[in-house]
């Protein structure tokens, strides 16, 4: 069984501080999807990234992939209110996508 | 209006009740899924309809009933549930199915479903 675990559970911070979030395995992913979560909503897509030390940029956000493509984190550059949400990692592999339970992100202005 | 609709955005139902929920896709997208959201745990896959043929059913127990008429709507039809069938049921869309994939969902806002 493929699972994804991911940390913190849960992280409240001030606003203009930086921040990581991890999301880890111990199974090989063809892919992995990040995807943001606010109050009240459905998840949204923020980034894909498929190749094994892939580092993608949106915005403030930076996404890493792992050199064995079994974890991967965000990193957030001065995080604003706006950023508030449930980030979920979502990993393609065998015959499906695994979600992890989340990382729940609170900025406080 | 385009992404993912879904009604109602929160229902509650008695374990004797009977109930649908729906799901609208404005993406001209081929695949169409049904998510169960619980505090602390990770999205659960309940069905996939791809051309409007299930696909997946994950050992979901049968009070849960899904109906795909077409490639733009989904129902998920209840039955006697159970208090522990309370949560968030998200329905999502992507433009294909291939197991184990990594075509991007787009999500509804979900259905908040409370069973007493």
């Amino acid at each position: 069984t493929q699972l994804l675990e991911q940390s913190p559970q849960f992280l409240s911070i001030q606003e203009g501080e930086n921040l990581t979030v991890y999301c880890n395995s111990s199974s090989v992913f063809s892919s992995l999807q990040w995807y943001r979560q606010e109050p009240g909503e459905g998840p949204v897509l923020l980034v894909t990234v498929v190749t094994g030390g892939e580092v993608k940029k949106l915005k403030r956000l930076t996404f890493q992939f792992g050199d064995a493509r079994k974890d991967s984190s965000l990193h957030i550059t001065a995080a604003q209110p706006g950023d508030t949400g449930l980030y979920l990692c979502a990993g393609a592999g065998g015959n499906k996508l695994v979600f992890g339970a989340g990382t729940i992100l609170r900025v406080k202005s | 209006e385009t992404g993912v609709t879904q009604t109602p955005r929160h229902l509650v139902m008695g374990m004797t009740n009977k109930k649908s929920l729906k799901c609208e896709q404005h993406l001209g997208h081929n695949a169409m899924y049904w998510y169960k959201q619980s505090a602390k745990k990770p999205l659960e896959l309940m069905f996939v309809y791809s051309l409007e043929e299930r696909v997946e059913n994950n050992s979901v127990p049968s009070r849960f009933s899904p109906e795909c008429p077409n490639s733009s709507h989904l129902f998920l039809h209840l039955h006697t549930l159970q208090p522990e069938d309370s949560a968030l049921y998200l329905c999502a869309s992507s433009q294909d199915w291939v197991a184990g994939s990594s075509s991007p969902l787009h999500f509804g806002n979900g259905t908040r479903l409370t069973v007493t």
